[in-house]
């Protein structure tokens, strides 16, 4: 079974600034897929960003970045220049191998960007 | 990008009552949905796959009689809380597959059991 862990339960950063979330997982599998996940008090799910395992290349989506460790099963989110609307919940997710298969997602972290 | 909905986005029900969730995909096909219970400052937890023409498959100590999932036709996915109890009350989002790698998730409903 995968686990997926999320060591930060709260954060909290200045407007502008640029803070990394963190994420590692577990899995035997060698293919997979890895997300992160925006919650806003909406509780709409967004998704943020999307890494294939089989990229070397760290997934990138204007100011959102991955650091993406394969071996080291880590995949942090790096936010630049944050603005008053990242405040939210974020997830972290892994998805094994390809297509219809189900999210296994962390416990999260509570982003709260500071005016 | 795809839309999931989700009907009602809450609802209060009286205990021991029955009270159905209904998921659908807006413009495209989903083969399989997902259901997620939420509590509060919590994260989702999966509680069942459901493939269209085929019996759900729960998760471990999620009830199925408890919880009916549904899934009909390719863009509609059911869940009846039945019998419901204070304890069922919770945040439920469902999440439709397009067969490749990316799931869309619908508003999600909140459900408060009295």
């Amino acid at each position: 079974a995968q686990t997926v862990t999320q060591s930060q339960p709260e954060m909290s950063v200045q407007e502008a600034e640029t803070v990394t979330l963190s994420c590692t997982y577990d899995t035997s599998e060698n293919n997979y897929y890895l997300f992160w996940y925006k919650q806003p008090p909406s509780r709409q799910m967004i998704l943020v960003i999307r890494q294939e395992a089989y990229k070397q290349q760290n997934a990138t989506e204007n100011r959102f970045s991955v650091n993406f460790q394969k071996a080291a099963k880590s995949f942090s989110l790096k936010i630049s220049d944050s603005q008053l609307g990242d405040t939210a919940m974020y997830f972290c997710a892994f998805m094994k191998n390809f297509g219809n298969e189900k999210l296994t997602f962390g416990t999260g972290t509570r982003l709260t960007i500071i005016p | 990008g795809a839309v999931v909905s989700q009907h009602p986005s809450w609802v209060i029900c009286k205990s021991g009552t029955s009270v159905k969730i209904e998921c659908r995909s807006l413009d495209f096909q989903a083969t399989t949905m997902f259901w997620y219970r939420q509590f509060p400052k919590q994260s989702l937890m999966l509680m069942a796959t459901s493939n269209e023409g085929s019996k759900a498959t729960y998760e471990q100590g999620v009830e199925k009689d408890k919880f009916l999932i549904n899934h009909a036709s390719l863009t509609l996915s059911t869940l009846t809380v039945t019998s419901a109890h204070p304890e069922d009350s919770s945040f439920y989002i469902c999440s439709a597959g397009d067969s490749h790698y990316e799931q869309y998730f619908g508003p999600g409903t909140r459900l408060t059991v009295t």
